[in-house]
């Protein structure tokens, strides 16, 4: 399954697919960027980052692709699981001179239909 | 072995009040932040404090006022509550001002009535 991220707030997957989850964002000036997890009644959880000198980067079971030519972020997720059904972010760093200054996306909500 | 959080949990109380947040991380972090989550689920940076100092202050209407005693706790204070701030407000630190991943805590439920 794949979403548009911010125009598609939700995503419905079957167990065992593959998520692709889709940001967009805004200033080209951004170097860091991460993607959290958040489950219901819970803070955000972070599951990888990339910083703007590369343009893939992956975890365990999660894989993040960055395309600064179009300031396009995605979030690969392999083999869904239940588990997984949370509501992801995506963050852009917006501080200057190295500083942490995160900018979050509207969220997708991602549900896996066992 | 909670390594942010904040208390309440849920926080319920009448337009024009006072109200406080607590805030502590046992990671060893120089920097925190408060970020407030709406009902869309869209979270903004409010503060942010590196070691006791404020760094970020993102256009937060001055009746919010962060205070950070050492750099294990920031607190939120709010004076004078209104309906619109009613939300889930979340505390978060970082290992420092740089680029590096923030931890978050399990929030703060308010609702103003």
């Amino acid at each position: 399954g794949e979403s548009v991220g911010l125009h598609l707030p939700t995503l419905s997957v079957q167990e065992g697919d593959n998520s692709i989850i889709n940001c967009a964002y805004s200033n080209s000036a951004s170097d860091y960027f991460i993607w959290y997890k958040q489950e219901s009644g819970k803070g955000p959880q972070f599951i990888i980052d990339i910083r703007s000198n590369m343009d893939k980067r992956q975890g365990q079971r999660v894989t993040v692709l960055l395309n600064k030519t179009v300031k396009h972020l995605s979030l690969q997720i392999a083999a869904t699981q239940p588990g997984d059904s949370a509501v992801y972010f995506c963050a852009e760093n917006r501080g200057r001179g190295g500083a942490n200054n995160l900018f979050f996306g509207t969220g997708t909500r991602l549900t896996v239909i066992p | 072995d909670t390594a942010v959080s904040q208390t309440p949990k849920y926080l319920v109380t009448q337009m024009g009040n006072d109200k406080s947040i607590k805030c502590e991380q046992n990671l060893g972090h120089d920097t925190m932040y408060w970020y407030k989550q709406d009902s869309k689920k869209f979270l903004k940076i409010m503060f942010s404090y590196n070691n006791k100092e404020l760094i970020i202050n993102e256009t937060v209407p001055n009746r919010f006022s962060p205070k950070s005693p050492d750099k294990a706790h920031l607190n939120l204070h709010i004076n004078s509550l209104e309906l619109g701030d009613s939300a889930v407000y979340f505390c978060a630190s970082s290992q420092g001002a740089g680029l590096y991943e923030q931890y978050f805590g399990p929030g703060t439920r308010l609702t103003v009535t």
